[in-house]
């Protein structure tokens, strides 16, 4: 069945480091991608997107990089700050416009 | 509002009461998706309608959990019977009518406590 899930549970970061997030997934016909951010007592809002075409795609700060060979996704923040304190979550819709399913997400804590 | 809303924000429940929760989607998102999030995990889809019709309901955990959206903007979530385990975070997502799936606008979404 679809699985998509992430490596560690919680990641600590100085401020100014950069971050990465690791997700793997199980679904080798999934084709596209998308990272959330959840902050404490907020629902999670939409970062950055890809698709199996492509293996990296870069946003504001954020880059995310896809390798199909070994089912892995991972989201690097550069220059990480305070706000980037939250929970990360790797979804994949399981085909077409069907629900997206969540990984159980990393929570990253940065430290000032 | 600019986003989408949820109400009330918190609610406790005793065992066996019966609870609705509201979602008001932004105007013009005809997509509109219930997920449950359990603390310490990650969303899990209920149900999901395309204007006022339910597409997909096969994530609703029993027959305790029903939803509407009548007129294909304001979704209620309703849950009869209440029970500890379903003590969560019942999140609402709507999607704009061009965007795909994975473009999903979220609540705050409605905590819910059963005691």
């Amino acid at each position: 069945g679809e699985s998509v899930g992430l490596h560690l549970p919680t990641l600590s970061v100085q401020e100014g480091d950069n971050s990465i997030i690791n997700c793997a997934y199980s679904n080798s016909a999934s084709d596209y991608f998308i990272w959330y951010k959840q902050e404490s007592g907020k629902g999670p809002q939409f970062i950055i997107d890809i698709r199996s075409n492509m293996d990296k795609r870069q946003g504001q700060r954020v880059t995310v990089l896809l390798n199909k060979t070994v089912k892995h996704l991972s989201l690097q923040i550069a220059a990480t700050q305070p706000g980037d304190s939250a929970v990360y979550f790797c979804a994949d819709p399981v085909s077409g416009n069907t629900p997206l399913v969540f990984g159980k997400g990393t929570r990253l804590s940065v430290i000032a | 509002g600019a986003g989408v809303s949820q109400s009330p924000r918190y609610k406790v429940a005793k065992r066996g009461q019966d609870v609705a929760l509201r979602c008001d989607p932004i105007s013009g998102h005809v997509s509109l998706f219930w997920y449950q999030q359990a603390l310490g995990q990650g969303p899990e889809f209920l149900t999901y309608f395309q204007n006022e019709a339910q597409l997909d309901k096969s994530g609703l955990p029993s027959d305790r959990f029903f939803a509407e959206r009548p007129e294909g903007s304001v979704s209620t979530l309703k849950i009869q019977r209440t029970q500890q385990e379903d003590s969560a975070v019942y999140l609402c997502a709507s999607i704009p009518p061009t965007a795909g799936v994975g473009e999903q606008f979220f609540g705050p979404g409605t905590r819910l406590t059963v005691l």
